[in-house]
């Protein structure tokens, strides 16, 4: 069975300091790891995959997130926090070797920046 | 999303009532699904589909049932058998393989 925690439900952090949000997975074999965010009654917006390769990946808006296969991690970080930022961010992950399975989603993370 | 059209916006019935929620796409995507978010519990898929004419019931399928008649359409019934119909539902796409899913702006639906 495929799963994600997300441990924290809210993040608060002050603009201009760096920012992590955590996410941790559970998958047999080799996962494709995805960071959605999400704005209040919108849909959600992909950030960044991480597939293969680089264990840093690189997205949208400044946002990045470091594979951590040992510690079975994915967590989302940004350098320098903007009040624009404020959102909820979820986690999610599916097995390389299960075809076309569903996403898994983690119960989501409110990160709250303070101007 | 402007691929993914989800209407409406908000939708009101009264109890007991069927309802139908619209998924229309024109990214070509084969694969559609349909999730419900409530606050404080993520994203549960209801059903999902990889294919026209075929779909499979997700985590929470009961109270619901979907039609893919058209690889542009996935429309969502709730059933007057669903017991906690109040959510907002998402509805999103996705190529085979390792693509991102595309969300749609989901509709709010209220139940009294």
């Amino acid at each position: 069975a495929q799963s994600v925690a997300q441990p924290e439900d809210q993040v608060n952090v002050a603009e201009g300091n760096p920012l992590t949000v955590k996410c941790t997975y559970s998958v047999s074999g080799n996962p494709y790891l995805f960071w959605y965010v999400q704005y209040p009654n919108r849909g959600l917006q992909f950030l960044l995959k991480y597939i293969t390769g680089d264990n840093l990946v690189k997205g949208s808006y400044g946002f990045e997130a470091e594979f951590n296969k040992s510690q079975t991690s994915f967590h989302l970080k940004k350098p320098s926090a903007l009040v624009s930022d404020s959102a909820l961010y979820f986690c999610a992950v599916r097995a390389r070797n299960s075809g076309n399975t569903p996403l898994v989603f983690g119960k989501g993370t409110r990160l709250s920046v303070i101007a | 999303d402007g691929g993914i059209t989800q209407s409406p916006k908000y939708l009101f019935r009264k109890e007991g009532q069927n309802v139908t929620l619209s998924c229309e796409q024109n990214l070509n995507h084969d694969a559609m699904y349909w999730y419900r978010q409530d606050p404080g519990q993520g994203l549960r898929l209801i059903y999902y589909s990889q294919i026209v004419n075929d779909f499979q019931k997700g985590d929470i399928a009961e109270g619901y049932s979907v039609s893919r008649e058209k690889k542009e359409s996935f429309p969502l019934t709730v059933t007057s058998a669903q017991k906690n119909p109040t959510a907002f539902y998402l509805c999103a796409t996705a190529d085979p393989g390792n693509s991102p899913l595309h969300f749609g702006n989901g509709t709010r639906l209220t139940v009294t």
